[in-house]
């Protein structure tokens, strides 16, 4: 059975604090996306990392990937409340069409 | 560019009804991809379509649910006899294409209530 892992699933964070949200993943896979899902809104894409190694920054958040230990990370520097939304990694695998396995997200609240 | 527009964007009906829910994607992509996202069930796959080849249905549910895509473009997800179960966002993604740059990009989704 695949799984896709995040934790925390929950995160309340001051603002111009750092944090890590992990997510691991159960089988091999070379790719991996991050989405934002605001509430009552879709999803936005935020990072596609393709390969082992690669790194992905935006603004105050940044991704990395590690295909050998099956696990990325989503680092966020110095939070301001406007980070606050869910956030999902999903991988992709091609023995089911290459659809996308989402964790179950990281509700993240930014606190003045 | 115009994104991936789904229709209606809320829908409520009564169980044992039939619903369909709509799906343009972003133009010239290729692949099309039907998700439902649930409180319990979280974001779940239940149809995939790559151009003009036959659908990947693996991720349906039951056999209520049916989904076809026209001219390649264009689909309808639909679902007969719907029950309370069923009630969740239903989201439609597409993409270039698999075996690429596969990063997929989300409509702003249907709430289906089934009362």
């Amino acid at each position: 059975e695949l799984k896709v892992e995040q934790n925390p699933l929950f995160l309340s964070m001051q603002e111009g604090k750092n944090y890590t949200i992990y997510c691991n993943y159960s089988t091999t896979s070379d790719r991996l996306y991050w989405y934002r899902q605001d509430p009552g809104k879709s999803l936005e894409s935020l990072f596609v990392l393709l390969s082992n190694g690669a790194v992905k920054q935006e603004g105050r958040l940044m991704a990395s990937l590690d295909t050998k230990a099956r696990l990325s990370t989503l680092h966020i520097t110095a939070a301001v409340h406007d980070l606050s939304a869910t956030y999902f990694c999903a991988v992709d695998y091609s023995n089911s069409g290459y659809a996308l396995n989402f964790g179950k997200g990281t509700s993240l609240l930014v606190t003045p | 560019g115009a994104g991936v527009s789904q229709s209606p964007s809320n829908k409520v009906t009564e169980k044992g009804k039939d619903v369909e829910l709509r799906c343009d994607p972003i133009s010239g992509h290729t692949a099309l991809y039907w998700y439902r996202q649930s409180l319990g069930q979280g974001l779940e796959f239940l149809i995939y379509f790559q151009g003009n080849s036959a659908p990947d249905k693996s991720g349906l549910p039951s056999d209520r649910f049916s989904a076809e895509r026209t001219g390649g473009s264009v689909s309808t997800l639909t679902i007969q006899r719907t029950q309370q179960e069923d009630s969740a966002v239903y989201l439609c993604a597409s993409s270039l294409g698999v075996g690429s740059y596969n990063e997929q990009f989300f409509g702003p989704g249907t709430r289906l209530t089934v009362l």
